[in-house]
């Protein structure tokens, strides 16, 4: 059973579309994030919720808007897709707050044409 | 913030040597420091981590060190394996719930057989 799960694992599409990730672990975990691989391998955190509650919002584009609908999911919405937008999008989840291992999903790499 | 740094970007040893890859941190409230391997094309996955009550943790042939004072913290990976090649990330979180991780910039380590 994959702990942290993510579709799609490929998301090709144009510049200005919308798209979205999603994300669920079954590990019983009630902390959630999303993080951003760019070419550089760099890993940037995005956002993190707690119980559904957004704790973490970093220097985003608002065409970024993440969405929990519980602590098990927690979904990524991308509006108007720019070419800096490729990269690959990791979802990991950890028991309360920063101080615990995270488990990662096995990502989504989004490419814009 | 914390800003964690990584060195060296790049790393190359003979098979059997042993690998060191150095970290430094700038938020001296961080208090857990962990490790994760990422294969190519793969989940980035815990594979040690050490909280700052502890000096040194060893795991088979893995071990990091903490040196609180100089906010500095070292993986050690003894007689590498070809499997061993990866990226490695270093990161820290401070004390707190919800303290965000900040990752390293990541070394790749290549072993030659």
């Amino acid at each position: 059973d994959t702990a942290v799960s993510q579709t799609p694992k490929y998301l090709v599409t144009q510049m200005g579309n919308d798209k979205s990730i999603k994300c669920e672990q079954n590990l019983g975990h009630d902390t959630m994030y999303w993080y951003k691989q760019d070419s550089k391998k760099f890993l940037k955190i995005m956002f993190s919720y707690n119980n559904k509650e957004l704790i973490i919002n970093e220097t985003v584009p608002n065409r970024f808007s993440p969405k929990s609908p519980d602590k098990a999911h927690l979904n990524l919405h991308i509006n108007s897709l720019e070419l800096g937008d490729s990269a690959v999008y990791f979802c990991a989840s950890s028991l309360r707050g920063g101080n615990q291992p995270q488990h990662f999903g096995d990502g989504t790499r989004l490419s814009i044409l | 913030g914390e800003n964690v740094e990584q060195h060296p970007s790049t790393l190359s040893v003979q098979e059997g040597d042993s690998a060191v890859i150095k970290c430094t941190y700038s938020d001296s409230a961080s208090n857990y420091f962990p490790w994760y391997k990422q294969e190519l094309g793969k989940r980035p996955q815990l594979i040690i981590d050490i909280r700052s009550n502890v000096g040194e943790k060893k795991d088979q042939r893995i071990a990091v060190t903490l040196n609180k004072t100089a906010k500095h913290f070292s993986l050690h990976i003894t007689e590498t394996q070809p499997e061993d090649s990866a990226v490695y990330f270093c990161a820290a979180s401070g004390a707190g719930g919800y303290q965000k991780v900040t990752f390293g910039t990541g070394t790749k380590l290549q072993v030659i057989p």
